[in-house]
């Protein structure tokens, strides 16, 4: 079965840092785009960054609000990508995802059409 | 406030149909053929039903049909179920830097 796995989150103070996890299995993790989203609970969700694979030239992308504060990485190894996340704001207080394109035949939708989800963990940036 | 433009609610009985919009721009779903509808209930994750517009992946039911009209994307659910009772998110290629934009989200009731 293909799966993400989240690890990490919970609550940190203005300013302080956090990593979570994201793990996969059952699918060839060195082809996969790993995307983070983000989503204030009863709000759309939020696009923040993505990692190319290492055969695509493991280019990463990052939204605006989080440019120069989060990091993403991949341990192709561990079959894991992280997003380091500093200088946490309240506003980046959401429950976090990671997430993978949908492949059919040759082609996959990297950044277009999220299929495969993590469970999500929930970062808190509170005083 | 959210790149892309839903109503924040819609409703049918079962059996109805229910239709709802997606608002973006030339810069997004005027331009680009890839605007992906999720389905996401109470505390999960979203799940894909629409991709490319039209397209349904796997397993989901050609109840839920997509459509797009310059800047606006539309899904349609056909014969409600109570299931279908949910939030339901748009989504938009961008390009680069902003990649993939959301909507804010319509709420879903089955009467």
């Amino acid at each position: 079965e293909v799966q993400l796995e989240q690890s990490g989150g919970g609550l940190v103070k203005p300013g302080g840092s956090l990593r979570l996890s994201c793990a996969g299995s059952g699918f060839t993790f060195t082809n996969a785009w790993i995307t983070w989203v983000r989503q204030v609970p009863g709000k759309g969700p939020e696009w923040v960054g993505r990692v190319k694979s290492k055969t695509s030239g493991g280019m990463i992308e990052y939204a605006a609000p989080v440019k120069g504060r989060f990091t993403v990485s991949r341990d192709d190894s561990e079959a894991t990508v992280y997003l380091q996340m500093n200088n946490l704001k309240t506003e980046d207080t959401a429950v976090y995802y990671c997430t993978m394109g949908l492949c059919t035949g040759a082609s996959c939708h990297w950044d277009d059409a999220f299929e495969i989800w993590g469970q999500g963990t929930m970062v808190t940036v509170s005083p | 406030q959210s790149a892309l433009t839903q109503p924040p609610s819609a409703s049918g009985s079962p059996g109805q149909s229910v239709t709802i919009s997606c608002t973006g721009s030339s810069s997004d779903v005027g331009r680009y053929n890839y605007v992906s509808w999720y389905r996401q209930h109470p505390g999960k994750a979203p799940k894909l039903i629409i991709y490319e517009v039209t397209k349904r992946p796997s397993g989901v039911p050609d109840r839920f049909s997509g459509s797009k009209s310059g800047n606006t994307a539309s899904l349609t659910v056909s014969g409600l179920q109570t299931e279908d009772e949910a939030d339901y998110f748009c989504s938009s290629y961008a390009g680069i830097p902003n990649i993939a934009l959301f909507g804010g989200g319509t709420k879903l009731t089955v009467l």
